[in-house]
């Protein structure tokens, strides 16, 4: 079993629309959840993270996490052609080493 | 702060050939990571360091692959004999340490490495 996985896209919305990103992850004992966006030729920048269960809210991006399903969830409002990127949603495998796979790519149409 | 350096940003090489990049992490950041992105594999994890000792070097693919940290604001990262399927982007990226030191970590540019 995968310790993230994530659906990787592309997935294209209109601007204006509400977007949500979802991880599933495997590792019960993990208790810091991150979303880190990477524009293309760009390293990936850390975007929001909590800790344990519960949501984060920062301007039009918040964070949701559901420890009982191991889902986690990242959702955008207003979206703008400027969230058009790749969206990692990292975790910690079971020896203690952080996981950050492949992403999902995000299009935002004008 | 100028963020996480790397340098060459862009490296064409020819198979058999020896490649070091270059990274000059955050001043006071205490951790540092090499990542390898593709797309067939994403970002995967190479090696850390934590106060310049190596902690974990289990990413590292083989033995042609090897990682230094001399000082506090400088490592590389070696690959001798290079072989094509080395091509990828590799980033370095440095974290302040403290409970969530492995998640708030902040990346360089990267570099391209193409080998031909």
């Amino acid at each position: 079993q995968k310790e993230v996985e994530q659906d990787p896209g592309p997935l294209s919305v209109p601007e204006g629309a509400i977007v949500s990103l979802n991880c599933t992850y495997s590792n019960s004992a993990f208790q810091y959840f991150m979303w880190y966006r990477q524009y293309s030729r760009k390293g990936p920048e850390l975007l929001m993270y909590t800790y344990s269960s519960g949501n984060k809210e920062d301007g039009r991006f918040t964070a949701q996490v559901d420890k009982s399903s191991k889902y986690i969830s990242l959702f955008i409002r207003d979206s703008q052609p400027s969230d058009s990127a790749t969206y990692l949603c990292p975790n910690m495998n079971r020896d203690d080493k952080i996981i950050f796979g492949k992403g999902t790519r995000l299009h935002i149409l004008p | 702060d100028a963020g996480v350096i790397q340098s060459p940003r862009h490296e064409v090489t020819e198979m058999g050939q020896e490649v070091t990049l270059r990274c000059k992490p955050i001043s006071g950041h205490d951790y540092l990571f090499w990542y390898r992105q593709t797309m067939m594999r994403g970002l995967e994890l190479l090696i850390y360091f934590n106060n310049n000792v190596p902690i974990d070097d289990s990413g590292m693919p083989e033995d042609r692959f090897s990682a230094k940290m001399p000082n506090a604001s400088f490592s590389t990262l070696k690959i001798q004999p290079s072989e094509p399927r080395d091509s990828a982007v590799y980033f370095c990226a440095s974290s302040p340490g403290g409970r969530a030191f492995r998640y708030e970590q902040y990346f360089g540019p990267g570099t391209r490495l193409t080998v031909t």
